[in-house]
């Protein structure tokens, strides 16, 4: 069974464009999951998508968004890039969202750095 | 506001020692649910544990185990036996229990880590 893929896997992008990073979850699972993690504030939790509908969201401005298409991918986009948008992006998924008996598995990360 | 401390920043042993990674939380909450993460070198991340916050009784998983203490606000991971591929950063999380209604916004605050190095 593949694991999660994260694309592209390397990013380099200049202040003020726009991004998009993709994530295909295990085959069957419907909920994803999208953390960032940089050197400074560490892990933080940005969005979770299950059924194409986002049901949990963690404190980021609006320039962070996402989708989840009916196949389960996920997209993050973020726009208007600043230099703190470096980072690792990690993508998890799980059969179902968050929740007692629920594993994530996470993906390689996509690592995006701004300049 | 939640918050997470693993005060031990970094830890060296031996291969074969056992090794407890401590995990500290605050929240105001009542219902709170604890995880760890493994990451290693790779920089992919691994899930190792949930645990809600009725739920104290210590877990074992092979050369895992963990001890959850309610009254010292304390989820602490110690692996028996170390071995070189436990080398990683372990993180200890924590959310609110609105991760479990979907409300739309929770908190889940990751500690800073720890990176352990197994020695051979």
């Amino acid at each position: 069974k593949a694991g999660v893929t994260q694309t592209p896997r390397y990013l380099i992008k200049t202040r003020g464009q726009q991004v998009t990073l993709s994530c295909s979850p295990i085959s069957g699972h419907r909920s994803v999951s999208w953390y960032q993690q940089t050197p400074g504030q560490g892990l933080q939790f940005l969005f979770e998508y299950f059924s194409e509908t986002q049901r949990n969201k963690g404190n980021f401005p609006g320039r962070f968004s996402g989708r989840q298409f009916s196949n389960s991918r996920s997209e993050m986009n973020v726009s208007t890039l600043e230099l703190g948008d470096s980072a690792l992006y990690l993508c998890a998924s799980s059969l179902y969202p968050s929740g007692e008996q629920e594993t994530q598995y996470f993906g390689p990360g996509t690592r995006l750095l701004v300049l | 506001a939640q918050k997470v401390t693993q005060a031990q920043t970094e830890i060296s042993v031996v291969e074969k020692e056992d090794v407890t990674l401590d995990c500290v939380y605050e929240t105001r909450d009542t219902t709170y649910y604890l995880f760890w993460y493994k990451q290693p070198p790779s920089g992919e991340l691994v899930f190792l544990i949930r645990r809600n916050s009725f739920d104290e009784q210590n877990e074992i998983s092979g050369r895992y185990s963990w001890n959850f203490q309610k009254s010292t606000s304390s989820f602490n991971f110690t692996i028996t036996a170390s071995q070189v591929v436990d080398s990683a950063v372990y993180f200890c999380a924590l959310s609110d229990s609105r991760v479990l209604s979907g409300a739309g916004s929770y908190q889940l605050t990751f500690g800073k880590g720890t990176k352990l190095s197994v020695i051979p």
